[in-house]
C-alpha cells in the first residue's frame, strides 16, 4: 500500500456522461498530479495542485475538470465522456510543490467509456 | 520540451541473464531522473533515482548511472528473476513550466522474466 488511495477502482460508464474520480494524497503530501495512461500515448500529465490551488496544466482537455480541496483529497471530474478517454487514470502526492525525490503513485481508476 | 526516450519493447530474457533498459532524455540543464516500475493491475512504484550528473541510483539489484555526457539513464541488473517481470518507465523532473515541476514519462519497457 503506497499510501495514495484512488477510488473506484473501475468504472464502467456510457458516452456522454459524467464521472467523478477521487484522491486521497499519502498523508502529509500537499501536492497532487493526475496522469492519464494510454496504451497509445503513456503516461500523460493532465494537472497538478498544490494545498488546494492548481499550480500546472498539462494535456487536459476542457471536458476535463479537478480540484484539490482544503482536507488536500483532490478530484479529477470527466464530462461528456468519449471512447477514446477509457484509460488508466492515475493520481499521485508528494510532500511538496516539487517533483525533485518523485512522486508516490496511487493503483489507479480503470475507466472503461462504451 | 523536455522528452525522454526509452528502448521498444517488450524485453523477454531467461531467468538468471543481464538487463538493460536503455533511457536517454532531453533536457535543459540536469534534472532529477527516475526509474518508476509497474506490475500488473498495479500503479508505478518509484524504483530508483539519482538528483544529479555521475549519480548512481541503487535498489533491489537494479542500478542506473546518471551520465550527462551522453544524457542517458540506463537501467541495469545483472541476474533477473520471474518476479522482476513488469513494465519500466524512466522519467525526468521537468522545471521548465514556470511554477511548477512534473515528472515527464518514456513511454515504458515491458520485460517478461521466463523461468
Amino acid at each position: 500500500d503506497s499510501g495514495v488511495t484512488q477510488t473506484p477502482k473501475h468504472l464502467i460508464t456510457a458516452t456522454g456522461q459524467r464521472v467523478t474520480l477521487r484522491c486521497s494524497p499519502r498523508s502529509g503530501d500537499l501536492s497532487v498530479y493526475w496522469y492519464q495512461q494510454s496504451l497509445d500515448q503513456g503516461l500523460q500529465f493532465l494537472i497538478h495542485y498544490y494545498n488546494g490551488e492548481e499550480r500546472a496544466k498539462g494535456n487536459i482537455l476542457e471536458r476535463f475538470s479537478a480540484q484539490q480541496f482544503p482536507d488536500l483529497h483532490s478530484e479529477l471530474n470527466l464530462s461528456s465522456l468519449e471512447l477514446g478517454d477509457s484509460a488508466l487514470y492515475f493520481c499521485a502526492s508528494s510532500p511538496v510543490g516539487t517533483a525533485f525525490y518523485g512522486y508516490t503513485f496511487g493503483s489507479g481508476t480503470r475507466l472503461t467509456v462504451v | 520540451g523536455n522528452s525522454v526516450t526509452q528502448m521498444e519493447g517488450p524485453v523477454t530474457l531467461s531467468e538468471e541473464a543481464f538487463l538493460t533498459i536503455n533511457c536517454t532524455y532531453t533536457a535543459t540543464g540536469y534534472p532529477s531522473l527516475f526509474w518508476y516500475v509497474q506490475y500488473p493491475g498495479e500503479g508505478l512504484q518509484l524504483l530508483l533515482k539519482a538528483t544529479k550528473a555521475d549519480d548512481k541510483g541503487s535498489n533491489k539489484g537494479f542500478e542506473a548511472t546518471y551520465r550527462k555526457e551522453t544524457t542517458s539513464f540506463h537501467l541495469e541488473k545483472g541476474s533477473v528473476q520471474v518476479s522482476d517481470s513488469a513494465v519500466y518507465f524512466c522519467a525526468l523532473r521537468d522545471t521548465s513550466q514556470g511554477g511548477s515541476e512534473k515528472l515527464v514519462f518514456g513511454k515504458g519497457t515491458k520485460l517478461t522474466v521466463n523461468p
